[in-house]
């Protein structure tokens, strides 16, 4: 059964730093993984995805890896802004529809 | 191109009720996956429906159940309501296969 885990749940920054947030998986037979950016009582908009063939993907300021071997991801976003507030999911998905999601992680940035 | 449309926004029901929320995919999509966010559990696959077929379903009581229509647009419903299925209700369509979700912004249930 997969297992997703994003350690911490929550990271307060300056503004202008440079965040690394992290996902770890338990099933290394993923088919993507995938990042998500929530805000407050909203929906979830899809940020990057990564297929299992990848290594990385990148937009704008954001860059996401990902290891199968070692069953983690990483999300680095760039000089972060206050902006980036939100809370930023993690979810790995298999032969089917079904993601399985972290609890994500909330971000703030404080001007 | 339109997006993931889900209504009703916001619903407040009372114990034992029930309720059905709709989810419109995007044009051309035939996949629509369902998923329950609370505050301790986090977001949880409830089903997926494609080509009016359930493909999958999470672990879930028989009290929650979806169909889908031939346009693609899903239904699901939960009968005999309680207070622990206050939730965000998020909708996902996709195209055939494993593929990126597009989410909905989400029906917003509480139970009183």
């Amino acid at each position: 059964k997969q297992e997703v885990t994003q350690i911490p749940a929550a990271l307060s920054v300056p503004e202008g730093e440079n965040l690394v947030l992290n996902c770890s998986f338990t099933d290394s037979a993923i088919y993507n993984l995938q990042w998500f950016r929530q805000d407050p009582g909203k929906g979830l908009t899809s940020l990057l995805l990564i297929q299992s063939s990848q290594r990385e993907q990148t937009s704008g300021r954001l860059n996401a890896s990902l290891d199968k071997s070692s069953g983690r991801s990483t999300l680095y976003i760039a000089a972060s802004q206050p902006g980036d507030s939100a809370t930023y999911l993690c979810a790995a998905q298999g032969g089917s529809e079904k993601l399985v999601f972290g609890k994500g992680m909330k971000l703030t940035v404080n001007p | 191109k339109a997006g993931v449309t889900q209504t009703p926004r916001y619903l407040i029901k009372t114990r034992g009720q029930q309720v059905t929320l709709s989810c419109s995919p995007i044009s051309g999509h035939r996949s629509v996956s369902w998923y329950q966010q609370t505050p301790g559990q986090g977001l949880q696959f409830l089903f997926e429906y494609f080509s009016e077929t359930q493909r999958n379903k999470g672990n879930f009581p028989g009290r929650f159940s979806g169909r889908q229509f031939s346009n693609s647009r899903s239904e699901m419903n939960v009968s005999t309501l309680e207070l622990g299925d206050s939730a965000l209700y998020l909708c996902a369509s996709s195209l055939a296969g494993p593929n990126v979700l597009t989410f909905g912004a989400g029906s917003r249930l509480t139970v009183l």
